[in-house]
């Protein structure tokens, strides 16, 4: 089954401690992307990635990091998270590098910084 | 900048029909995209609308006019499950979201 798999699902955790949230896609798409999703603020692109070894930012950067060693993969990085970065957190993948194809997104990691 | 706007909140009656307007001021334009995402799950895609026109599939139509930097979302016979939010996205380079308009479709 075509999929995007981010893990975990739920996080809670202390201001400060490093974490890292998983994706992984089995559908060979060269673009992968990170969105954080607040009440009344949509999605908002954090990162993206045309294919592997190349990220870009997106809208709002500050704070996290990504990594693209390999195709299938796209961790999302909090070296320091802070509460500010409580959010609901999407990641997605398509096909095609211009985002003219459609996205698929996985399930949504719900993070809370205390 | 880069603008995409869409109504809030709609509210319609079940079997009505309800479109859902998207306008959008983007630097560059691939296309624009229809999601749907019920509360708590990940957007799932409608539609996709790259040159001017309707384009229908099933309840379901969505219309781009690239000169107005407008789009709508048709949603016919509405169903009770249809209760979701409707995402507007625009594609540049990457992927610009609309803040989404929430529908509640009441009996």
């Amino acid at each position: 089954e075509a999929q995007v798999t981010q893990n975990p699902r739920y996080l809670i955790t202390v201001t400060g401690k490093k974490l890292t949230v998983t994706c992984s896609q089995n559908m060979n798409h060269e673009y992968m992307s990170w969105y954080r999703q607040d009440p009344g603020l949509g999605l908002r692109q954090i990162y993206y990635s045309m294919n592997v070894e190349v990220t870009d930012k997106g809208d709002v950067p500050e704070g996290y990091k990504v990594s693209r060693k390999e195709k299938r993969n796209f961790p999302l990085i909090l070296e320091s998270p802070s509460p500010n970065q409580t959010s609901l957190y999407f990641c997605a993948s398509s096909l095609g590098g211009l985002m003219n194809t459609e996205a698929f997104f996985g399930q949504g990691t719900r993070l809370t910084v205390v | 900048g880069q603008n995409i706007d869409q109504p809030t909140e709609m509210t319609a009656t079940e079997g009505a029909i309800v479109q859902i307007n998207c306008t959008y001021q983007t630097s560059g334009f691939n296309g624009l995209f229809w999601y749907q995402q019920h509360a708590g799950e990940a957007p799932t895609f409608l539609s996709y609308n790259v040159l001017d026109g309707l384009e229908e599939k099933g309840r379901f139509s969505s219309f781009l006019s690239r000169s107005k930097g407008y789009s709508y979302l048709l949603l016919k016979e509405l169903q009770m499950k249809d209760s979701a939010s409707y995402l507007c996205a625009v594609s540049v380079n990457d992927m610009r979201f609309g803040a989404g308009t929430r529908l509640t479709v009441k009996p």
